[in-house]
């Protein structure tokens, strides 16, 4: 089993719905969780973070983690065609380190 | 601040030659993370450092990988000898003490031919 799996998709969605965005976790000692967006060819760039069971919301893009099931969601409303990238869930390894494992990411078409 | 700067961006290079990559973080930052990625993998931990110390390496595939980070403001990644299966896009990330966001670099693409 992979550390941190998401679904690779590609996920389609229209112009202005909502695009769900999942990702699962193995090791249940984990502290942080980040969600970084990559455009082709480019590098990852840090979109939210999340430490606490429950909702972070920021802008159209809201983050839930649910520990006891080891779950990352991000959820993005009013999807555009600019959020068309590959999503990479990332989870800090262990409290006190600065390690991030992250998964293979799920590529995201938001289509006009 | 520029930002995380790699160097190359992009290397060719024959089986068996050695590969130097190399990185300069954020000044100011004190963690330092090497990537690998590709399609088939995704992006995976190579090596951290945490005030220039090596703290995880668990990630380099095999001895003709080595990282070293002879201060704060540089690191490289060298493969000796290089192999095919080692083409791939290397990211240098840097963090800094206390904060959430690690920057990364713009990438080296690495093709081993």
């Amino acid at each position: 089993q992979k550390e941190v799996e998401q679904n690779s998709g590609p996920l389609s969605v229209p112009e202005g719905a909502i695009a769900s965005l999942n990702c699962t976790y193995s090791d249940r000692g984990s502290q942080s969780f980040f969600w970084y967006r990559q455009y082709s060819g480019k590098s990852p760039e840090l979109i939210m973070f999340i430490y606490s069971n429950g909702d972070k919301e920021d802008g159209r893009f809201t983050a839930q983690l649910n520990k006891a099931s080891q779950y990352v969601s991000l959820l993005i409303r009013d999807s555009q065609p600019s959020d068309s990238a590959t999503y990479l869930c990332a989870v800090g390894a262990l409290r006190g380190t600065d390690k991030l494992i992250f998964g293979t990411g799920t590529r995201l078409q938001v289509f006009p | 601040d520029a930002g995380v700067i790699q160097s190359p961006r992009h290397e060719v290079t024959e089986m068996g030659q050695e590969v130097t990559l190399r990185c300069k973080p954020i000044s100011g930052h004190n963690s330092l993370f090497w990537y690998r990625q590709t399609m088939m993998r995704g992006l995976e931990l190579l090596i951290y450092f945490n005030n220039n110390v090596p703290i995880d390496d668990s990630g380099m595939p095999e001895d003709r990988f080595s990282a070293k980070m002879p201060n704060a403001s540089f690191s490289t990644l060298k493969i000796q000898p290089s192999e095919p299966r080692d083409s791939a896009v290397y990211f240098c990330a840097s963090l800094g003490y206390g904060r959430t966001e690690a920057f990364f670099g713009q990438g080296t693409r690495l093709t081993v031919v």
